[in-house]
């Protein structure tokens, strides 16, 4: 099985400032056969379900602000938020979708400093 | 509009059954593939499974916490798949979402479902 581990498990950071999700994916999720990273990330807000923000690694979905960015390839991903705002608040996921037993990271909480 | 609706929510006692189910509409059914996920009180989010269409196989693949309690089913006379859960553990409680799996994974999700084992 592919083992997803993110990093930090949580972060506080000023409104408009940085921050930055690792991902890391104990072996690759990039398809040789048409160049993909098999990779999504997710936010989840409480008592919601999980919001789509990017597939295929750095492909950001329809009506996701650009202050969010997908990058990485291979093992090593990172979710960007250039300058974090109120609205940001949630937890985020990473998620493989390269190979079943399909499998998220751990969770990162992201909150205002 | 795409709209995922599920039912099923209960409270039932370990060792028990119960089968979610998520009706969809605003897709062409028929060619997505399904997934199930869950997020248990205090921890992240957990792949159970998805099912393929039927002209890719209609087969379902699980995670290994599943070990052959869990089976994912579709009917797509009704737009409708299923999670049949037999002998449900109390850390089996959850909320349970159905989402969509078709080129990108997790575009549209149900409302979620609340199952709770206690006895």
């Amino acid at each position: 099985d592919i083992v997803m581990t993110q990093s930090p498990d949580s972060l506080a950071v000023s409104l408009g400032e940085r921050a930055t999700i690792n991902c890391k994916s104990s072996q690759s999720v990039l398809s040789s056969s048409n160049n993909e990273n098999y990779l999504a990330w997710y936010q989840q807000k409480p008592g919601q379900p999980p919001k789509l923000l990017f597939y295929w690694a750095s492909t950001r979905e329809s009506g996701v602000p650009d202050r969010f960015r997908g990058s990485g390839s291979g093992t090593d991903f990172t979710l960007t938020i250039s300058s974090l705002q109120a609205e940001d608040v949630a937890v985020y996921y990473c998620f493989q979708y390269y190979n079943p037993p399909l499998t998220f990271g751990g969770g990162t909480k992201v909150d205002i400093k | 509009d795409v709209q995922l609706v599920q039912s099923g929510e209960g409270l039932v006692q370990p060792g028990e059954s119960l089968r979610l189910s998520c009706a969809v509409s605003g897709i062409t059914f028929t060619t997505a593939w399904m997934s199930w996920v869950r997020l248990a009180p205090g921890k992240g989010l957990e792949w159970i499974g998805r099912i393929k269409n039927k002209i890719d196989g209609g087969t379902a693949d699980y995670a290994a916490f599943v070990k052959g309690r869990f089976a994912i089913s579709r009917d797509d006379s009704k737009n409708t798949v299923y999670l049949q859960m037999n002998s449900l553990k109390i850390e089996d409680t959850a909320v349970y979402y159905c989402t969509t799996y078709s080129g990108s994974p997790g575009r549209y999700w149900g409302q979620g479902t609340l199952v709770t084992v206690s006895s």
